[in-house]
């Protein structure tokens, strides 16, 4: 049972440059989101999708963009990298809100990005 | 509009003390509350939920936490401290009631432990 895999775990990017961040769960969940981690603020919001074709912004969306073409994947992309982006990227997946009693998330083991 | 509160950012406790570790949240409907630990350079682990059954929740490694809804409170506790207890925690909410909610973080307590 994989849960939810992000790859790559630590990347080094040049200013400028883009990538994408891949996440996958294999729960069968409807909701997937990305957070960042930076020190002293908690985990923050970046996207989420309540389903297959169904994407949101969070709270800082600015620089990053997601699609969700199947339920099982849902990658974060970067478009033109700035250190202002050099975070902790975690992916998480769980079952929608009306599933009572299992709300929780799954997390990915985080991916560190480095922007230079 | 959700948002979650921890009012100590680093708590320092001794080896076999008590720990307490507080969240306030604010939330327009039922919320589902949580506790997740993360272990330096790891990733977050679920310790406890709360999703409107029983008020007294426990989780692992002997972590508790009580609802309180007339004080919008859902504090962690243990009896005791181990070393291995040392970590991040968040408290986290969502709203029962809309569809898709996110999971709204706190900023996180560090605990440290002495011996």
């Amino acid at each position: 049972n994989a849960g939810v895999t992000q790859t790559p775990k630590f990347q080094v990017l040049k200013t400028g440059q883009s990538m994408t961040l891949q996440c996958a769960q294999d729960m069968n969940h409807e909701y997937m989101s990305w957070y960042r981690q930076d020190p002293g603020m908690g985990l923050r919001l970046i996207h989420y999708s309540v389903g297959a074709g169904i994407t949101d912004q969070g709270e800082v969306p600015n620089g990053y963009n997601v699609s969700r073409s199947t339920t099982e994947d849902f990658p974060l992309r970067l478009l033109s990298a700035a250190p202002s982006q050099t975070s902790v990227y975690f992916c998480a997946s769980s079952y929608s809100m009306y599933r009572a009693g299992n709300t929780e998330a799954f997390f990915g083991q985080g991916t560190r990005l480095t922007v230079v | 509009a959700q948002s979650v509160t921890q009012l100590d950012s680093h708590v320092s406790v001794s080896e076999g003390t008590p720990v307490l570790l507080r969240c306030n949240y604010s939330s327009s409907y039922s919320p589902s509350l949580f506790w997740y630990v993360q272990h330096p350079n790891k990733g977050l682990q679920l310790l406890l939920k709360y999703t409107s059954a029983a008020t007294l929740v426990k989780g692992i490694n002997g972590f508790e936490a009580e609802f309180k809804k007339s004080e919008t409170s859902f504090h962690l506790t243990k009896p005791s401290a181990h070393m291995s207890d040392a970590a991040e925690y968040f408290c986290v909410v969502r709203s029962a009631n809309q569809a898709g909610t996110a999971l709204i973080f706190g900023k996180g307590t560090t605990l440290s432990v002495s011996s």
